[in-house]
């Protein structure tokens, strides 16, 4: 079956930016999601095909997906940052998720 | 506005059923396919199951292929799941969610708590 892979944590300063990765065979051929999961809380896509962001997401979210590898991109990471990040995509009517990224800002 | 808000959760015996509900506003409801996600404790996310717009098409994770239904009634704005054979790995936060128009899922409910426990 399709995976998508994600490091389990990420660190960034506040300020920079922070890049996440989520890689799967030939998921440059496929549209790619980001969903924020803060803790207690239901996740919210911040970017759905590949690099749009959904309204009343900030600009400082964007995307790119090429070959095998799609990330995510924060710049000037604000500590309201901090939460999980789950990469999505589609192969043959299932949906995957990655396992997910831990975005830790200090 | 939009809302999705799931019910039926609750502790069940491993081998038992349950039925979640997830009742929708806010939006047109039978325009949309309708899924559900789930996440184990201190887990990531699972996708479960999906609906299409009319319930006519259904399709499932492999982990619940077989003792696992989805359905909706879209006179009442309701999506449904209705999982058998219960299993400990079934213990979860499940999730609806809408799909947008992108295949995003661009609104989720707040969960509902499955423990499978005796």
């Amino acid at each position: 079956s399709y995976a998508l892979t994600q490091p389990p944590s990420v660190s960034v300063s506040p300020g920079q930016t922070a890049t996440i990765s989520c890689s799967g065979e030939k998921l440059g051929d496929k549209y790619v999601a980001w969903y924020q999961q803060k803790p207690g809380q239901s996740p919210v896509a911040v970017l759905y095909q590949d690099n749009k962001r959904p309204s009343g997401i900030s600009e400082r979210f964007s995307g790119s997906n090429s070959g095998n590898t799609a990330t995510l991109t924060i710049s000037g990471t604000q500590f309201m940052d901090e939460a999980g990040y789950y990469c999505q995509a589609w192969d043959s009517n299932i949906s995957v998720f990655g396992g997910g990224t831990k975005l830790t800002v200090l | 506005e939009a809302q999705l808000v799931e019910s039926g959760g609750g502790l069940v015996q491993p081998g038992g059923s349950l039925r979640l509900s997830c009742a929708a506003s806010g939006f047109s409801f039978s325009g949309f396919w309708m899924h559900w996600v789930r996440q184990a404790p201190g887990e990531g996310l699972v996708w479960v199951s999906r609906i299409s717009m009319d319930g006519n098409s259904m399709s499932y994770a492999d982990d619940v292929k077989g003792r696992t239904s989805i359905s909706r009634d879209n006179a009442k704005n309701t999506l449904y799941l209705h999982m058998e054979s219960l299993r400990a790995e079934d213990t979860a936060v499940y999730y609806c969610a809408k799909e947008g128009y992108f295949e995003e899922f661009d609104l989720w409910g707040q969960g509902t708590l499955v423990i499978v426990s005796s």
